[in-house]
């Protein structure tokens, strides 16, 4: 079975400044995609940023990038310049890819991030 | 408007009580989702409907659980003789196809509070 881990519960960071959420999983699989996901108040999720496993090169978005560690299992955000409507709780997210998938995700529990002025 | 819709916003309601959630998708999204987000486990997929095809049931925590989707576009949760694990938030989420390949867009969820 797969899982999501996510080892920080809470974090907080300053406005302007960079911080990085963590975020591993466990799969016996090779081919998958990663996801993170925001979730603000308003509780609609909203995907931030996904990568495919077979692609080596590490996604962006703007201010948002992952660093993607196949063989240690590791998938971490890195949010630059921080602002405070980047406030939320951000979930990582694992799906397989095969014939059959249907593309259900398996989230981690999640880490609720406060940006302060 | 163009996203997910879901109704209620907020569901209260006595234990042993029936209760229905509905999930109206993005026009064109022929892949739908049910997740649920509880303190206690986190978020889980329940379900999940791609057009004509046999659903996808894995995630149904009992048989008090069901779903049906009618005419490949709204779907309706159901939950019969709640309890009180049965509060959490229920998501909804549409893709444009099935499988890994495409985002899904989340609905703001239904809060379901079981008294």
């Amino acid at each position: 079975a797969q899982t999501v881990t996510q080892s920080q519960p809470e974090m907080s960071v300053q406005e302007a400044e960079t911080v990085t959420l963590s975020c591993t999983y466990d799969t016996s699989e090779s081919n998958y995609y990663l996801f993170w996901y925001k979730q603000p108040p308003s509780r609609q999720m909203i995907l931030v940023i996904r990568q495919e496993a077979y692609k080596q090169q590490n996604a962006t978005e703007n201010r948002f990038s992952v660093n993607f560690q196949k063989a240690a299992k590791s998938f971490s955000l890195k949010i630059s310049d921080s602002q405070l409507g980047d406030t939320a709780m951000y979930f990582c997210a694992f799906t397989l890819v095969w014939g059959s998938n249907t593309g259900k995700l398996i989230f981690g529990q999640g880490t609720t991030l406060q940006v302060k002025p | 408007g163009a996203g997910v819709s879901q109704s209620p916003s907020n569901k209260v309601t006595e234990k042993g009580k029936d209760v229905e959630l509905r999930c109206d998708p993005i026009s064109g999204h022929t892949a739908l989702y049910w997740y649920r987000q509880s303190l206690g486990q986190g978020l889980e997929f329940l379900i999940y409907f791609q057009g004509n095809s046999a659903p996808d049931k894995s995630g149904l925590p009992s048989d008090r659980f069901s779903a049906e989707r009618t005419g490949g576009s709204v779907s309706t949760l159901t939950i019969q003789r709640t309890q009180q694990e049965d509060s959490a938030v229920y998501l909804c989420a549409s893709s444009s196809l099935g499988g890994s390949n495409q985002p899904q867009h989340f609905g703001d969820g239904t809060r379901l509070s079981i008294l």
